[in-house]
C-alpha cells in the first residue's frame, strides 16, 4: 500500500507569510496530485507533476516533486485569507489513486 | 453546468436503512470513482466503474455496499442497513480515459449521516 504522509496537518498563518507544506512516501508515483478542498466542496484539482525535480508555478503557489518521484512540496508566497483550506495530496500508478490526510491551513487577516 | 453533480447533498438515515447517493459525471466522461472522507481525514478510494462495468472494487467493504453504472442514468453507491460507522461525506469524481486518475473532477459530495 502506497501512503502519502502530509505535513504539518494544521496551519495556521498571518497574512502575507509564505509558508511550504510537504507530502512525503516511500513510494515512488508515477504522477503526483495536488488538489485544495474547502468545507463543503469536493477537493480542487491544482496541478499534476510527472517528471522528477519538475516544479510548477501557478501565480503565488509553486509545487516541485522530488527527484525520485517520491516526495512533493507546495511553496505559496505572500498567503491570502483566500488561500484558506484543505491541501491535499495524491498518487497513483496505473491502477490506483491514493491522498494524504491532508495539511489545513488558516490564513488570518 | 458542466461539471460533475452529486444528489443528495445531505442525507439523514436511521439506522437499518438504505441510502442511495448518485453521481452524474461530466459530460463526455464515462469513468466514475467513488471516495469516502472521514472528518479530519483524507480520501478513502471505494470503487472505480466504467459504464456498465466495475473496474475496482477492492476499496469497497464486501458488506452492505455497492455500487453501479448503467449505461443510462447515473452512477448510484447504495449502501444498505446503514450504521453510524457509515457518517462520512461520499464524493464521486469522473474521468474521460480509462484509469485516468491523475485527471479527476470532484462533485460537491454527499454528506451521509446516520442516526
Amino acid at each position: 500500500t502506497q501512503l502519502l504522509e502530509q505535513s504539518p496537518q494544521f496551519l495556521s498563518i498571518q497574512e502575507g507569510e509564505n509558508l511550504t507544506v510537504y507530502c512525503n512516501s516511500s513510494s515512488v508515483f508515477s504522477s503526483l496530485q495536488w488538489y485544495r478542498q474547502e468545507p463543503g466542496e469536493g477537493p480542487v484539482l491544482l496541478v499534476t507533476v510527472v517528471t522528477g525535480g519538475e516544479v510548477k508555478k501557478l501565480k503565488r503557489l509553486t509545487f516541485q516533486f522530488g527527484d525520485a518521484r517520491k516526495d512533493s512540496s507546495l511553496h505559496i508566497t505572500a498567503a491570502q485569507p483566500g488561500d484558506t483550506g484543505l491541501y491535499l495530496c495524491a498518487g497513483g500508478g496505473r491502477n490506483d489513486m491514493r491522498f494524504g490526510a491532508g495539511t489545513r491551513l488558516t490564513v488570518k487577516p | 453546468n458542466a461539471g460533475v453533480m452529486q444528489n443528495p447533498r445531505h442525507l439523514v438515515r436511521r439506522r437499518g436503512q438504505e441510502a442511495r447517493l448518485r453521481c452524474s459525471p461530466m459530460k463526455g466522461h464515462s469513468h466514475v470513482y467513488w471516495y469516502r472522507q472521514l472528518p479530519e481525514e483524507g480520501l478513502k478510494f471505494m470503487v472505480y466503474l466504467q459504464k456498465e462495468n466495475i473496474i475496482d472494487e477492492s476499496g469497497m467493504p464486501k458488506e452492505r455496499f455497492s455500487a453501479e453504472f448503467p449505461k443510462e442514468g447515473p452512477s448510484i453507491l447504495r449502501i444498505q442497513q446503514v450504521v453510524r460507522g457509515d457518517s462520512a461525506a461520499y464524493f464521486c469524481a469522473s474521468s474521460p480515459a480509462l484509469r485516468g486518475w491523475d485527471e479527476q473532477y470532484f462533485g460537491p459530495g454527499t454528506r451521509l449521516t446516520v442516526t
